[in-house]
């Protein structure tokens, strides 16, 4: 069975342009979480998904972040415009229910830089 | 203060060691806690829930202390396999679910 499916795995982009990372969660599971990672900061939730509706977007930094989620395969995260300190892995998880006992099952994650 | 907070280390131990961490969370409402394991340029992997009469999983014994809001995990004969970052997560509930991650500690076991 897959697991989490994120692409792309690495992105290098210049400053001010958009990119957009994708997610395919666990077929079945009701719960879709993105998260940056850096050294800096360790592991930060951005914003989760619970039956395809936004439920918290309070870690996202501003306004140059956006996700959705169209349906129940499928999610994005854009960055518009992109800036060097955005430069970070980006991480996908689904779980199955919207639980605090779940367990979160994450993607292989994508490696942004930012020129 | 931190909500989830941990030693980053890094813990360096030989081959067969006893180790321990330590994580500490400020919330008294967190109800969930777990802990992950994070090798290098990978992603998270749930290593063991935590529950509240403790837990053991071979090597691996968790722990969790509610009135001294912390969480522990121990590693019996450490394996050079066992060289991680070892992540803390704490959740709460009550309408939404909302994890928080600890930044991590670090281990290498050396032979």
């Amino acid at each position: 069975d897959a697991g989490v499916i994120q692409s792309p795995r690495h992105e290098v982009t210049e400053m001010g342009q958009e990119v957009t990372l994708r997610c395919k969660p666990i077929s079945g599971h009701n719960s879709l979480f993105w998260y940056r990672q850096t050294m800096m900061r360790g592991l930060e939730l951005l914003i989760y998904f619970n039956n395809n509706v936004p439920i918290d977007d309070s870690g996202m930094p501003e306004d140059r972040f956006s996700a959705k989620m169209p349906n129940a395969s499928f999610s994005t995260l854009k960055i518009q415009p992109s800036e060097p300190r955005d430069s970070a892995v980006y991480f996908c998880a689904s779980s199955l229910r919207q639980a605090a006992t779940d367990t979160q099952y994450f993607g292989p994650g994508t490696r942004l830089t930012v020129l | 203060r931190k909500e989830v907070e941990q030693d980053p280390g890094p813990f360096n131990v030989p081959e067969g060691a006893t180790v321990a961490f330590n994580c500490t969370y400020s919330n008294s409402a967190s109800q969930s806690f777990f802990w992950y394991r994070q090798d290098c340029r990978k992603e998270p992997k749930l290593l063991m829930s935590v529950y509240s009469s403790g837990n053991e999983d071979g090597r691996f014994t968790a722990q969790l202390n509610r009135a001294s809001q912390y969480i522990s995990l121990l590693i019996r004969d450490s394996k050079l396999s066992d060289s991680a970052t070892y992540l803390c997560v704490v959740g709460i509930s009550g309408g939404s679910y909302i994890p928080t991650f600890g930044r991590g500690t670090s281990l290498i076991v050396h032979p």
